[in-house]
């Protein structure tokens, strides 16, 4: 069965400062990765995802994920946060073969200060 | 962009009560989801519906939980009795491939 763990559930950073939030799963067959990002009160928008080719994966908002096979691991990252990305930011996983089902980690919260 | 919409954004109800959450999910989208998150906590899958019929379900899903398409548009979760511990914010998604789309949810307060 599939699972997900964000090893962090609250990250706090100063704004302009780079940030990663980071994402391992696992699964024993093929999968495919979402960050989904859930404002304050609102729902969740997808920021990007990896389903197949290049490992490093561009989303919204100007941040990334790399998909590392190896390491089990799918980090977010972004090179200078806004105060506007504050947010509560959730990976989640689909395995290959199943019901296109999400599994979702416990979610990161970003707090970006001034 | 086509968006999931949902409604209540908001219900409360008391417990025993039956609710029913509405979804209007993407037009040309087969596969339609309803997730649930409770306060603090993760967002967990509840059920998965294509070609008319619930393709998965996960343990939470039990008999007092069920879902319906009554028309091509909506999508619908009912709980027949709630229960203090269904207080929680209802998701619905839809998808035509891996990518899925969420609405804005529902926030379910049950007393």
């Amino acid at each position: 069965a599939q699972s997900v763990t964000q090893l962090d559930s609250q990250v706090p950073v100063f704004e302009e400062a780079p940030v990663e939030l980071r994402c391992n799963y696992s699964s024993s067959v093929s999968v495919y990765l979402f960050w989904y990002v859930q404002y304050p009160n609102q729902g969740l928008q997808l920021l990007l995802k990896y389903l197949s080719g290049s490992t490093l994966v561009k989303g919204i908002n100007g941040f990334e994920a790399e998909f590392n096979k190896s390491q089990t691991s799918f980090h977010l990252r972004k090179p200078s946060v806004h105060i506007s990305d504050t947010a509560e930011y959730f990976c989640a996983v689909s395995e290959g073969g199943s019901n296109y089902k999400l599994t979702f980690g416990k979610g990161t919260l970003l707090t970006v200060n001034p | 962009e086509p968006e999931v919409t949902q409604t209540p954004s908001h219900q409360v109800t008391q417990m025993g009560q039956e609710v029913i959450l509405r979804c209007v999910p993407i037009s040309n989208h087969l596969y339609f989801y309803w997730y649930r998150q409770i306060l603090g906590q993760k967002v967990e899958f509840l059920v998965s519906f294509y070609n008319n019929e619930i393709s998965e379900k996960s343990e939470i899903f039990d008999d007092q939980f069920s879902v319906e398409r009554p028309d091509g548009s909506n999508f619908t979760l009912k709980i027949r009795s709630t229960k203090l511990e269904d207080s929680a914010m209802y998701f619905c998604a839809s998808s035509e491939s891996r990518v899925k789309y969420f609405g804005p949810g529902t926030r379910l307060t049950v007393t």
